[in-house]
């Protein structure tokens, strides 16, 4: 069973669209959990932890359930340069990648 | 920019050749991660150095290999070069070990072997 679990996608949402991926998780142990933001053939940078209590940055909205071991992101008013892979990052000793996301935010 | 570098950008090697990368942490960071991406996947963990010390690896076999130097800076070898070994790779420096840490990448080596 894999550490991590994204859904690969594409979303295809346009301009203005709200969209919400979710990544679960198998070792009900992980610490930390972070989501990344990876453009095509760049290498991944972070976009934000996610805390317990949820938090947001601008658009962005990061929530934590640890009771369904899953973390979502949700991303508010999308801007055609929201375009990109999303990978979640979920950690114990090391980290664990997703495979990511693939969205695609449309004119 | 995250001041994490890796050199060389790109690379073409043969099966059965040897390659080296390399990476600088970002400053103030003394702990260097190493993740193989291959194309359509999320990174896959190689191995952690934290005081020029291995500090725990994925499942990866020994041909991979990699040394940290005093000033943080570390380098990946892999041995015996295998066609599946062509991917991205990156190199992540944090300030602190273990999974509690955000980790910052730098843009990468990317790899083909022929």
């Amino acid at each position: 069973r894999k550490e991590v679990e994204q859904d690969p996608g594409p979303f295809n949402v346009p301009e203005g669209a709200t969209v919400a991926f979710n990544c679960t998780y198998s070792n009900s142990a992980s610490q930390s959990f972070f989501w990344y933001r990876q453009d095509c053939r760049k290498e991944p940078k972070l976009l934000m932890s996610v805390y317990s209590s949820g938090n947001e940055d601008g658009r962005f909205t990061a929530q934590l359930n640890r009771a369904s071991q899953y973390i979502s992101l949700l991303i508010r008013d999308s801007k055609l340069s929201d375009s990109a892979t999303y990978l979640c990052a979920v950690t114990g000793n090391q980290f664990y990648f997703g495979t990511g996301t693939s969205l695609t935010v449309i004119p | 920019e995250t001041g994490v570098t890796q050199s060389p950008t790109h690379l073409i090697k043969t099966r059965g050749q040897q390659v080296t990368l390399r990476c600088s942490s970002q400053s103030g960071h003394n702990t260097v991660s190493w993740y193989q991406q291959a194309l359509g996947q999320g990174p896959q963990f190689i191995f952690q150095y934290y005081r020029e010390e291995e500090n725990g690896r994925g499942n990866f076999p020994p041909r991979f290999s990699g040394l940290q130097f005093p000033n943080y800076s570390s380098e990946l070898n892999v041995n015996a070069l295998e066609l599946d070994d062509s991917a991205l790779y990156l190199c992540a420096s944090s300030p602190g070990t273990g999974g509690a840490y955000e980790q910052y990448f730098g843009p990468g080596t990317r790899l083909t072997v022929t």
